[in-house]
């Protein structure tokens, strides 16, 4: 039972660049999250899926887009990398919006 | 839009020492508070898990408290030792999930 895996761990960009993060989960969680992390910014959410078919934007959705490809697996994907996208990026996965988030790893992105 | 604030940023405190850390939220309309621990280069763990109807819950030296009319929670950690060291994020969910900035606690031997 691995919880909730990313892919990469590290990641070098150069502007403009394009690139997808990976996430999966095999706890069967209905919903999943993608966060990114910033010094002194908090987590914020960038995309959800409530459930397998679904997505929705959180509070810094530009210049990313997701896809739920099965119940298992949420990726994230940049189309073109800047510099303010720089930053650590978590998935996460819970089973219903009232029970405990699970993170991944994380992704540790860099856009020159 | 919700926001989340934790106070304090930084925490140092000697070994053993019992300690309380705060999180505050604008909006009520939340269905539960999580309390998560995150240490350095790692993803988050999840601590505790307060329903909206819950006034606290327990996990060994750790209790966490949710007072929903005054939009705050606090997270007290008992004889704290240096394995605690680490940062403490709470995060709210409504709609979404909002988080707070953490309080970086360093509890020194």
């Amino acid at each position: 039972n691995a919880g909730v895996t990313q892919t990469p761990k590290f990641q070098v960009l150069k502007t403009g660049q394009s690139m997808t993060l990976q996430c999966a989960q095999d706890m069967n969680h209905n919903s999943m999250y993608w966060y990114r992390q910033d010094p002194g910014m908090g987590l914020r959410l960038i995309y959800y899926s409530a459930s397998e078919g679904t997505t929705d934007k959180g509070e810094v959705p530009n210049g990313y887009n997701v896809s739920r490809l099965n119940k298992r697996e949420f990726s994230l994907r940049l189309e073109s990398a800047a510099p303010s996208q720089t930053s650590v990026y978590f998935c996460a996965s819970t089973r219903a919006v009232e029970a405990r988030q699970f993170f991944g790893p994380g992704t540790r992105l860099t856009v020159l | 839009k919700q926001e989340v604030t934790q106070i304090p940023a930084a925490l140092s405190v000697p070994e053993g020492e019992n300690l309380v850390l705060n999180c505050s939220f604008t909006d009520s309309a939340i269905y539960n508070l999580q309390w998560f621990r995150q240490d350095p280069g790692k993803g988050l763990t999840s601590l505790l898990l307060i329903q909206s109807s819950q006034r606290e819950q327990t996990s060994g030296r750790l209790n966490a408290s949710l007072d929903k009319s005054s939009g705050r929670s606090t997270l007290y950690i008992a004889a704290s030792q240096p394995g605690d060291s680490a940062t403490y994020l709470c995060a709210v969910s409504g709609n979404q999930f909002y988080f707070g900035t953490g309080t970086s606690l360093t509890v020194i031997p």
